[in-house]
């Protein structure tokens, strides 16, 4: 009964260094979602996939590539690392209305 | 541009108190608003509202929406420690392919 799987949980990167986040869902939902949540901030949408073969940006893509690879994974890219990337990354998956989440990634960048 | 906004920020209340939470927005299309808990680590749901009125309930907590007055609030009862988290508002527009979140509550309940 896992739901949403994040992996890593934790990361440090230096400035310039790449890094790819990883998602799994296995509630077979089709619509799958990364957040970046800051101080003070909620949480804001990076891009989305409504379904396996699309993706959309959201509310904050720049410096973020994704890839829908099947209906459980989605994963997150950073090509270049930068200190304003520092942040806690969630994925979700959507059932209906309600979407549910994974336990973060908490990514700093020095 | 879609806003929601959550107050208070932050809240310190003692253990046996009763909060309200308050959530506007302003948005064009609205479909529902939901209502997330987050401790330490993921939200998780607690309610969805679509309809004005009509008051959805779960133990101690309890949500209405006035679509009207465009604001819902959560109420809790007899707060207890594990109610201490922060409590995130979002809205679903148009199609309800993304969530736009509002900052967010940070309630603290001490013993």
């Amino acid at each position: 009964n896992a739901g949403v799987t994040q992996t890593p949980k934790f990361q440090v990167l230096k400035t310039g260094q790449s890094m790819t986040l990883q998602c799994a869902q296995d509630m077979n939902h089709n619509s799958m979602y990364w957040y970046r949540q800051d101080p003070g901030m909620g949480l804001r949408l990076i891009y989305y996939s409504a379904s396996e073969g699309t993706t959309d940006k959201g509310e904050v893509p720049n410096g973020y590539n994704v890839s829908r690879l099947n209906k459980r994974e989605f994963s997150l890219r950073l090509e270049s690392a930068a200190p304003s990337q520092t942040s806690v990354y969630f994925c979700a998956s959507k059932d209906g209305y309600i979407q549910y989440f994974g336990a973060g990634t908490r990514l700093s960048v020095l | 541009e879609d806003k929601v906004v959550q107050s208070p920020l932050s809240l310190v209340v003692h253990e046996g108190d009763t909060v309200t939470l308050n959530c506007s927005y302003e948005v064009t299309n609205f479909r529902s608003l939901l209502w997330y808990k987050q401790e330490k680590k993921a939200p998780t749901f607690l309610f969805m509202l679509t309809s004005s009125g009509i008051e959805k309930k779960s133990g101690r907590l309890s949500s209405i929406l006035d679509k009207k007055e465009l604001f819902s609030i959560l109420n809790i009862t007899a707060t207890q420690t594990g109610d201490s988290a922060v409590y995130l508002c979002a809205v679903y527009t148009g199609s309800a392919r993304q969530l736009t979140f509002g900052s967010g509550t940070q309630l603290t309940v001490l013993p």
